[in-house]
């Protein structure tokens, strides 16, 4: 068990370009979970996906944030003309029906 | 607005004390309760959960006491050792199946 995968691992972007996250879960898991993660806000909740259908997506900034899942086996998080205030830990979590997140490693954005 | 809160951004306890994590939430929904563990460079873990149809719930060193009515839970660690130090961050959803609001984290050290 490979536990839940994100890529890339860093990134940095200049502002203005755009970004993309990716998330492979642990198979199995019916829910897929998208966090932000700074020092000043802690973890926010951003959006999430339930047997690949988007649930809830009321923590996602509106204008320049989306998340998809295509398939099962993974899904994206883009943000688009990205500001610095967009740098953070982006932090995936995948779960069976039981409450239990289980985290990936993260993706750590830095925007300039 | 936060919707659970942690008050003490840190905590030391003596080696062998007890550590008393404390969490408040705000929203009368929320049915499950939980507290999770995040070191340094790492992703949070879960600890222990509970539903709302109970008060207390033991895990070896672990306890978790829910008053509902005050919106309150705690987690409460005996015998604390060095290893405990870490961030401790309580978390609270409507459901198993809804998403988990975080609070912003307690950061504890267990000094000898």
């Amino acid at each position: 068990n490979a536990g839940v995968i994100q890529t890339p691992r860093h990134k940095v972007t200049g502002k203005g370009q755009e970004a993309t996250l990716w998330c492979e879960p642990i198979s199995g898991h019916s829910a897929v979970f998208w966090y932000r993660q700074t020092i000043v806000q802690g973890l926010e909740f951003l959006t999430y996906f339930r047997n690949q259908a988007p649930i809830d997506d009321s923590g996602m900034p509106k204008e320049r944030f989306s998340a998809q899942m295509p398939n099962q086996s993974h899904s994206t998080l883009k943000i688009q003309s990205t500001q610095p205030q967009d740098s953070a830990v982006y932090l995936c979590a995948s779960s069976p029906n039981t409450g239990q997140l289980y985290f990936g490693e993260g993706s750590k954005l830095t925007v300039l | 607005g936060q919707q659970v809160k942690q008050s003490s951004p840190s905590l030391t306890v003596q080696e062998g004390g007890i550590s008393i994590l404390n969490c408040d939430y705000e929203n009368d929904m929320f049915d499950y309760f939980a507290w999770y563990k995040k070191y340094p460079d790492n992703s949070p873990t879960l600890l222990i959960s509970v539903r709302s149809n109970v008060d207390k719930r033991e895990d070896g060193r672990l306890t978790v006491f829910l008053n509902k009515s005050g919106k309150h839970f705690s987690l409460h660690i005996t015998a604390s050792q060095p290893e405990d130090t870490a961030v401790y961050l309580c978390a609270a959803a409507s459901s198993s199946f809804s998403k988990l609001v975080f609070g912003q984290g307690t950061s504890l050290s267990v000094v000898p």
